[in-house]
């Protein structure tokens, strides 16, 4: 049974440019979350898809968006990258209010 | 404002050497209190979730207690294997969803 896979693995970006990183849910698992992980720290929450709807979002500006697709896969856009948006990205699913499984997140560098 | 705090920030142990890890939290609303375990540039490992204070889970050298303010992780014995960065993080409930808030981890080095 595959876990949350996540795409790419690593990304570098220039300050300015734009991203996109995708994300496959747990199989059977219909509600998605990313968080953002900037070295040494705790993960952050950027906001939860559920039904194809954003349904809460932490304290993140309008640069990060994100979209949930019918198979309930997902995507985070960032956009207008700064230097300060390098950090690990990783996106957890589940089903219903618990047991939250996480990916092995998406290195992004910005240069 | 919903807050989790780690300590100690780092800790060495030697093989063999029996230690705990503290998570303090502020969590409104709180819905379980998670442990995570962190391998360098993996993502974040389930290993125990607790509801209520009183509760103790165990997992081989490791087990988990929750009291109304903190929660501990019990290292019993610890072998170099167990070298990660362990996450706690409270989970809210925000009207719609459900969201988890970290501590910043404590990274666990084993010395053979």
């Amino acid at each position: 049974d595959a876990g949350v896979t996540q795409s790419p693995t690593h990304l570098i970006k220039t300050r300015g440019q734009q991203v996109t990183l995708r994300c496959s849910p747990k199989s059977g698992h219909d509600t998605v979350s990313w968080y953002q992980q900037a070295l040494g720290q705790g993960p952050q929450f950027i906001f939860q898809y559920y039904e194809e709807e954003e349904r809460q979002r932490g304290n993140f500006p309008d640069r990060f968006s994100g979209h949930q697709f019918p198979n309930y896969s997902s995507e985070l856009n960032v956009n207008a990258l700064l230097l300060g948006d390098s950090a690990l990205y990783l996106c957890a699913s589940t089903q219903g209010s618990y047991g939250y499984t996480f990916g092995s997140g998406t290195r992004l560098t910005v240069v | 404002e919903d807050q989790v705090t780690q300590s100690p920030e780092a800790l060495r142990l030697q093989e063999g050497e029996s230690s705990s890890l503290n998570c303090s939290y502020t969590v409104s609303g709180l819905r379980g209190l998670f442990w995570y375990r962190q391998d360098p540039g993996k993502g974040p490992e389930f290993l125990f979730t607790l509801y209520s204070a009183g509760e103790e889970k165990e997992k081989e050298r490791l087990k988990a207690t929750l009291t109304k303010k903190e929660s501990f992780l019990h290292i019993t014995a610890p072998k170099p294997e167990d070298s990660a960065t362990y996450l706690c993080a409270g989970m809210n409930y925000g009207g719609a969803t459900n969201k988890l808030i970290f501590g910043t981890g404590t990274l666990l080095a084993v010395q053979p």
